[in-house]
């Protein structure tokens, strides 16, 4: 089967670090993705994962972990419009680029 | 920019009514992607197609059907709408394979009443 697990909520003060979590359970992996969603807008791609590691990329890092199936997402420095959904996802290995996403969390960041 | 359109940002449809959602992208992209947004459930996928006329069942194609006659538009269609069909519905494409993985449309918001 496919699972993949984020929380469904949190909540940060501006100026923090928060860490998202994923973990996944699929019948194949090609690599990892974390989206940010905006409400009423569509997901916008943050980063890739396909080896063992952290990506960092600005203000956004994020680190896989294969043999554990575990992902997350590290925000710094967290800015009121980082209140955000963000969505993990997974790419099968069936080719088609076809990906599975779990819930999403929902970021609130408070001033 | 690639850029994936999506005809309409909001419906409202009867129950009973064939409904049409259309999607077009206009970046010579291979695969294209129909899913549907439910609070708490995430994305979960309709159907995607690899190719002019090509297509496969993603997770939950029950009540819908798609078609793909040219490369750059993917349509879904709702056979016989019914009012558990109301959800954001997203279009996606992308090459064969990227590491960016998706390009979405800003979605259609479908209400069945």
């Amino acid at each position: 089967g496919q699972n993949i697990d984020q929380p469904t909520e949190m909540t940060a003060t501006e100026g923090a670090i928060v860490q998202i979590n994923c973990t996944y359970q699929t019948s194949g992996f090609n690599g990892l993705f974390w989206y940010q969603q905006h409400a009423g807008e569509a997901p916008t791609f943050l980063s890739y994962n396909v080896l063992d590691g952290l990506e960092e990329k600005g203000r956004f890092s994020s680190f896989l972990s294969r043999s554990k199936g575990y992902s997350y997402l590290l925000l710094k420095e967290l800015q009121m419009k980082d209140s955000a959904s963000y969505l993990c996802a997974v790419r099968d290995q069936g080719g088609y680029n076809k990906l599975i996403f779990g819930a999403g969390t929902r970021l609130a960041v408070h001033p | 920019d690639v850029k994936v359109t999506q005809s309409s940002r909001y419906l409202v449809k009867r129950t009973g009514e064939k409904v049409f959602l259309e999607c077009v992208q206009d970046m010579d992209h291979e695969n294209m992607f129909w899913y549907r947004q439910d609070p708490g459930l995430g994305l979960r996928l309709i159907y995607f197609s690899y190719d002019v006329k090509m297509k496969e069942k993603g997770d939950i194609p029950e009540g819908y059907s798609v078609s793909r006659e040219k490369k750059e538009r993917f349509s879904l269609i709702l056979e016989s709408a019914s009012t558990n069909q109301t959800s954001m519905y997203l279009c996606a494409s992308s090459p064969q394979t990227a590491n960016y993985g998706y390009t979405f449309g800003s979605g259609t918001r479908l209400t069945v009443v």
